[in-house]
């Protein structure tokens, strides 16, 4: 089955520790976000990438880096100058060519700063 | 620049009512619209789109929303509500000038009394 999966699902991270949130894709698909989720304010762009070897910034990037070195791949590492890291953090890919093209989401993982 | 607005953070409805959720955009270009339902502690699924064939869309579940371009409205309704559809509701809009994203609504939780 076609799909994306996230890992781990739950992840607790002691304060100046960077950490990295997998997020892999089998669908073909190009392009590749991340979203940050808190209570009450919906999804907000962090990265994405929409070809291999290159990614944007989106509203929210500061404290996160990204990389696209796979199709299928697009980690996302919040680092220690994230101030408030605690959210849950969803990843999308998305078939390109047209804009009405939806995007697919993983299952998400949450992460707590200790 | 687009934008979406979910009126009401919160709704709740009984079992077998209507359920109608609000959503209004703002777009300079003609819109591609979405809904998306999440559960707890899961990622975004597709309910359903409007890509311009038809202003009365259908989707999953029983749910269909209708584009009004005059008030520039994409609300989502059921005609009865089951308790299985009290989740987290998205309103996202995306276009041609944006390069695939989607800004994303605030979100609209669903209650279903018994």
């Amino acid at each position: 089955d076609g799909g994306i999966t996230q890992s781990p699902k739950y992840l607790f991270r002691k304060e100046g520790q960077n950490v990295t949130l997998s997020c892999e894709q089998n669908l073909n698909h190009d392009a590749m976000y991340w979203y940050r989720q808190d209570p009450g304010q919906g999804l907000r762009l962090i990265y994405y990438s929409q070809i291999v070897n290159d990614f944007q910034k989106g509203d929210i990037a500061e404290g996160y880096s990204v990389s696209r070195e796979k199709k299928e791949s697009f980690p996302l590492t919040v680092t220690s100058a994230q101030k408030n890291p605690t959210a849950f953090y969803l990843c999308a890919s998305r078939l390109t060519g047209s804009s009405y093209n939806e995007q697919f989401f993983g299952p998400g993982t949450r992460l707590t700063v200790l | 620049a687009q934008s979406v607005t979910q009126l009401g953070s919160h709704v709740s409805v009984s079992e077998g009512a209507l359920v109608l959720l609000r959503c209004n955009y703002s777009s300079s270009v003609p819109p591609y619209l979405f809904w998306y339902v999440q559960y707890p502690n899961q990622g975004l699924q597709l309910l359903l789109k409007y890509t311009s064939a038809a202003t009365l869309v259908k989707g999953i579940n029983g749910f269909e929303a209708e584009f009004k371009k005059s008030e520039t409205s994409f609300h989502l309704t059921k005609p009865s509500a089951h308790m299985s559809d009290a989740a987290e509701y998205f309103c996202a809009v995306s276009d041609d000038t944006n390069a695939g994203k989607s800004t994303f609504g605030d979100g609209t939780t669903l209650t279903v009394k018994p």
